[in-house]
């Protein structure tokens, strides 16, 4: 069975810093790429970064680049989401999900950037 | 960037009739490599992640209800449930997976 277990969420000030854990299992990790999408408070889903298999390619969406570094540890079976310089519209729940199309979902971790 | 326009943005039916939320590519999904179209559906209930029902357009996941099923081709897709139970009381996102940046309709809540 997929599971998908995200960590490291939390209250944060604005311009500060925050690292996203997901601890994967249940799969062959490093057969997927893996992806973080985020959900504000009463909002819709917002795609934010995934990685390639080998994690040679990454990409983001527009609003996140130059501050977040998405990566992988395919020993651990886990991948990250390093957010810098975060600001109060980054406040969301950050969710971990498998493969490029997203097929299965954590159950998230809230993140709150506020002063 | 392609931008996924879902209507309507809310839907009331009642139980045992037919549910049925549209979604619109500003491009096309369909791959003229493979003749596959690159868009999946997504259940949310409240409190919960989202759930992938369909991918490939109209290929249900997994241990979905067979009243759920996804058609459409190229811009135009469409989710339908043939006869609404309580528990599909949701909002419904659809997903285009053609490539970077991915992006999500705004959502379709569907009510009794």
């Amino acid at each position: 069975e997929v599971h998908l277990v995200e960590s490291g969420g939390g209250l944060v000030q604005p311009g500060g810093s925050l690292t996203l854990s997901c601890a994967a299992s249940g799969f062959i990790f490093n057969d997927y790429y893996m992806t973080w999408v985020r959900q504000a408070p009463g909002k819709g889903l917002e795609w934010v970064a995934n990685i390639k298999q080998d994690g040679s390619a990454k990409y983001y969406v527009d609003s996140v680049k130059g501050r977040f570094t998405i990566s992988r540890d395919n020993a651990k079976n886990s991948v990250h989401l390093q957010m810098n310089n975060l600001r109060a519209e980054d406040s969301a729940i950050y969710y971990c999900a498998r493969n490029f199309e997203t097929d299965y979902w954590g159950r998230g971790t809230l993140v709150t950037v506020s002063s | 960037d392609v931008v996924m326009t879902q209507s309507p943005d809310s839907l009331a039916v009642s139980l045992g009739e037919r549910a049925t939320i549209n979604c619109k590519s500003s491009q096309s999904l369909l791959s003229r490599s493979n003749n596959k179209n690159y868009l999946a559906w997504f259940q949310q209930k409240p409190g919960q992640p989202p759930k992938m029902l369909i991918l490939w357009a109209s290929s249900r996941q997994s241990g979905v209800p067979d009243r759920f099923s996804g058609s459409g081709s190229g811009t135009d897709f469409t989710l339908t449930i043939s006869s609404l139970q309580a528990e599909d009381v949701a909002v419904y996102y659809c997903q285009q997976y053609y490539g970077v940046p991915v992006a999500f309709g705004q959502g379709t809540r569907l009510e009794v």
